[in-house]
């Protein structure tokens, strides 16, 4: 089975910088992506992660080490707006098909 | 272009009710998926279509089933609604992009139905 671990919840500060930890356990990891999703919205792509290392768009960057079975969504210079639920996600591949598991996501409340 | 549309927006069942859902897309998409999704639990697979003509169960697929009509359509049936199907149920469509390290499928969501069984 799959199994994938992140923090409840996380509260910050606008202006400030945030990490979002998301470890996992799975057979057949293929990648790892962020999904943003406001309350009551639809989820939205953030990114995605397949070497390790470091991904950069605009303010949000994401990590990954295959070795650990870990990664992190960076959130720089919060805005009110952030405040949302991010899931983090693995990618798995079987008969040449991909789908996504989440894990149980993480809600940010970015006060001012 | 409209993205992924579903169709209802909300929904009141009682028990024992049947009831489709719907959900289109308009970008062409080969895949698509449907989530439900309950409070502190993320969102989980019933079912996806990787292609027209395929499908496929997810993690909960118990209690549902699915039909995809043509490659924009693809419908999720309740037959014999339980209030343990209470949840928000979002319809999913995916491309294939590519970054480093290879493809990955990029989900583009509906802004879901939101459904009571009573």
């Amino acid at each position: 089975g799959q199994s994938l671990e992140q923090p409840s919840e996380v509260t910050a500060v606008e202006g400030a910088i945030v990490q979002i930890n998301c470890t996992y356990q799975t057979s057949g990891f293929y990648g790892l992506s962020w999904y943003q999703q406001h309350d009551g919205g639809a989820p939205t792509f953030l990114s995605y992660n397949a070497l390790d290392g470091l991904e950069e768009t605009g303010r949000f960057s994401s990590f990954l080490s295959r070795s650990d079975s870990y990664g992190y969504l960076l959130l720089q210079e919060l805005q009110m707006k952030d405040s949302a639920s991010y899931f983090c996600a693995v990618t798995l591949w079987a008969s040449g098909y991909s789908t996504l598991t989440f894990g149980k996501g993480t809600m940010l409340l970015v006060s001012p | 272009n409209a993205g992924v549309t579903q169709t209802p927006k909300f929904q009141v069942l009682k028990t024992g009710q049947s009831m489709t859902l719907q959900c289109a897309q308009d970008m062409n998409h080969n895949s698509m998926y449907w989530y439900r999704q309950d409070p502190g639990m993320g969102l989980r697979l019933i079912y996806y279509s990787a292609s027209e003509g395929t499908t496929d169960k997810g993690e909960v697929p118990n209690g549902y089933n699915v039909s995809r009509l043509n490659k924009r359509e693809f419908s999720l049936r309740l037959e014999s609604a339980a209030p343990s199907q209470t949840s928000v149920y979002f319809c999913a469509s995916s491309e294939r992009n590519w970054g480093r390290g290879g493809s990955y499928n990029e989900q583009f969501f509906g802004p879901g139905t939101r459904l009571t069984v009573l």
